[in-house]
C-alpha cells in the first residue's frame, strides 16, 4: 500500500495525559499536512510542511499542540496536556508541490 | 469566518438521476477548486477539480462548474449510483503552490435505490 498511513487509528486517552500520533506520507511527496475534523464540519487546516520546514501553523493549533518532521518523510503530532475539545479526528495529507492531498485515513483521538 | 460555504447539510435523490451539490465562497484569491468525497471511518477521496481559468471540467460521471463571478462552484453527479452515497466537501486554495485547502462543512449525498 504505497498511501498515506496514520497511526494509531483511535486513541482513547483520559483528560491530561499526552498523545503522539504518526503520519507517513506517499513516498515522493514533499508536502505534508495535518488537519482537524470534528462531527459536521469539514477538514481544518492546523499545519504544513515542506520537505522537514514547518512552513505555516494555524492559529487553531495552540502551544499544547506541536508537530514535527525531521527527516522529511514521516511526521508527528503531539498534543499534551489533552482536553475534551481535543476529541477529533486528525488527518494527515500529502501531495508535490501542486495538484491535489492525498489523505490517510485518520486518527480518532477520544478524550475522556 | 468560514470562507467556503456548503449551505446544504444533506441530499437525497434516486439512483439514476442527477446529484448537484452547490458550494460558495467569500474569498477572491481563490483559484483552484476541489471536491472530495468521504466515507464513514476514511479519509477524505479527492474526486475533482477546476482551476479559476477555466468554467467547466468534466471526468466520467462528474463535472464540476465555476462562475466566478458569482464565488460559486457545483458538482454534477450524472448518474447517480447508491455507491456515491458520502459526504462531498467543497475545497479551495490560493495559489497552486504549497497552499492550504480550505474546506466547507460537507454535503451528505444519499442514492436512493
Amino acid at each position: 500500500d504505497t498511501g498515506v498511513s496514520q497511526n494509531p487509528r483511535h486513541k482513547i486517552t483520559k483528560r491530561g495525559q499526552n498523545v503522539t500520533f504518526r503520519c507517513d506520507p506517499i513516498s515522493e511527496h514533499n508536502r505534508l499536512y495535518w488537519y482537524r475534523q470534528t462531527l459536521g464540519q469539514g477538514p481544518e487546516f492546523l499545519t504544513y510542511f515542506q520537505n522537514e520546514a514547518q512552513l505555516e501553523k494555524s492559529r487553531l493549533l495552540s502551544d499544547r499542540f506541536s508537530a514535527e518532521r525531521p527527516k522529511g518523510s514521516f511526521s508527528t503530532l503531539e498534543i499534551q496536556r489533552t482536553e475534551q475539545g481535543d476529541s477529533a479526528m486528525y488527518l494527515c495529507a500529502s501531495r508535490r508541490d501542486t495538484g491535489e492531498l492525498f489523505f490517510g485515513e485518520g486518527s480518532r483521538l477520544t478524550v475522556l | 469566518d468560514q470562507q467556503v460555504k456548503q449551505n446544504s447539510p444533506s441530499l437525497s435523490v434516486q439512483e439514476g438521476r442527477i446529484s448537484i451539490l452547490n458550494c460558495d465562497y467569500t474569498n477572491s484569491m481563490f483559484d483552484y477548486f476541489l471536491w472530495y468525497k468521504k466515507y464513514p471511518a476514511e479519509g477524505p477521496t479527492f474526486l475533482i477539480s477546476i482551476s479559476s481559468i477555466k468554467d467547466k471540467n468534466e471526468d466520467g460521471r462528474f463535472t464540476v462548474f465555476l462562475n466566478k463571478s458569482a464565488k460559486h462552484l457545483s458538482l454534477h453527479i450524472v448518474p447517480s449510483q447508491p455507491g456515491d452515497s458520502a459526504v462531498y466537501f467543497c475545497a479551495a486554495s490560493a495559489g497552486t503552490s504549497g497552499s492550504r485547502l480550505t474546506f466547507g462543512e460537507g454535503t451528505q449525498l444519499t442514492v436512493n435505490p
